[in-house]
């Protein structure tokens, strides 16, 4: 099993250009999640996903929104990149509540310029 | 709301042992986890308490009180490849999973 893959593993934006991040797992879970971690930082959830069809944010939610397209996948997108968002992308995912472990990506090394 | 507390930075020697605090403050509380992550990688689950008490796994304990919302984890026999990021995250009774600033744990020869 490949667990959680993302895509691209890195990427360079100009100032006000927009993408999406792609996100899937192969684990059937109900729930994932996307943080951002800045150098030398903790954590940080930007939004996440209880279950297929629906979004809630997180801590940081401003400059993105989210979709989760089915149970496998769960993108986010930056419609107008800002150099503060520059980061290190991470998605994850875990079977539900409670004390399932949450798997991770390999992140996103974001760079906007 | 949730609120969480590690220290920043813990330095140790390779072979001696260290403990990593965590205090939080959430609701629905259901148990702690901690995750590691080394430099350039991905956080990767190293353990889970739901009840009071140590929780053992190899040379890696990891403690609970629930009344005190407190818990800590406790590496063993520290070794070179311990250093890196450790990250506790309360789990409740929401869908989301926040963690921790981390401490990034520097093992030293």
């Amino acid at each position: 099993n490949a667990g959680v893959t993302q895509t691209p593993k890195f990427q360079v934006l100009k100032t006000g250009q927009s993408m999406t991040l792609q996100c899937a797992q192969d684990m059937n879970h109900n729930s994932m999640y996307w943080y951002r971690q800045d150098p030398g930082m903790g954590l940080r959830l930007i939004y996440y996903s209880a279950s297929e069809g629906t979004t809630d944010k997180g801590e940081v939610p401003n400059g993105y929104n989210v979709s989760r397209l089915n149970k496998r996948e769960f993108s986010l997108r930056l419609e107008s990149a800002a150099p503060s968002q520059t980061s290190v992308y991470f998605c994850a995912s875990r079977d539900g509540g409670g004390d399932t472990e949450a798997f991770f990506g390999q992140g996103t090394r974001l760079t906007v310029v | 709301g949730q609120s969480l507390e590690q220290p920043s930075e813990v330095t140790a020697v390779e072979g001696a042992i260290v403990q990593i605090n965590c205090t939080y403050q959430t609701s629905g509380f259901y148990g702690l986890s901690w995750y590691q992550q080394h430099d350039g990688g991905a956080p990767t689950f190293l353990s889970y308490n739901a009840l009071d008490g140590l929780e053992e796994t190899g040379r890696f304990s990891s403690f609970l009180s629930r009344s005190d919302s407190y818990g800590y984890l406790l590496l063993q026999e520290l070794q070179m490849k311990d250093s890196a990021s450790y990250f506790c995250a309360p789990m409740d009774s929401s869908y989301k999973l926040i963690f921790g600033s981390g401490t990034r744990l520097l093992v030293r020869p």
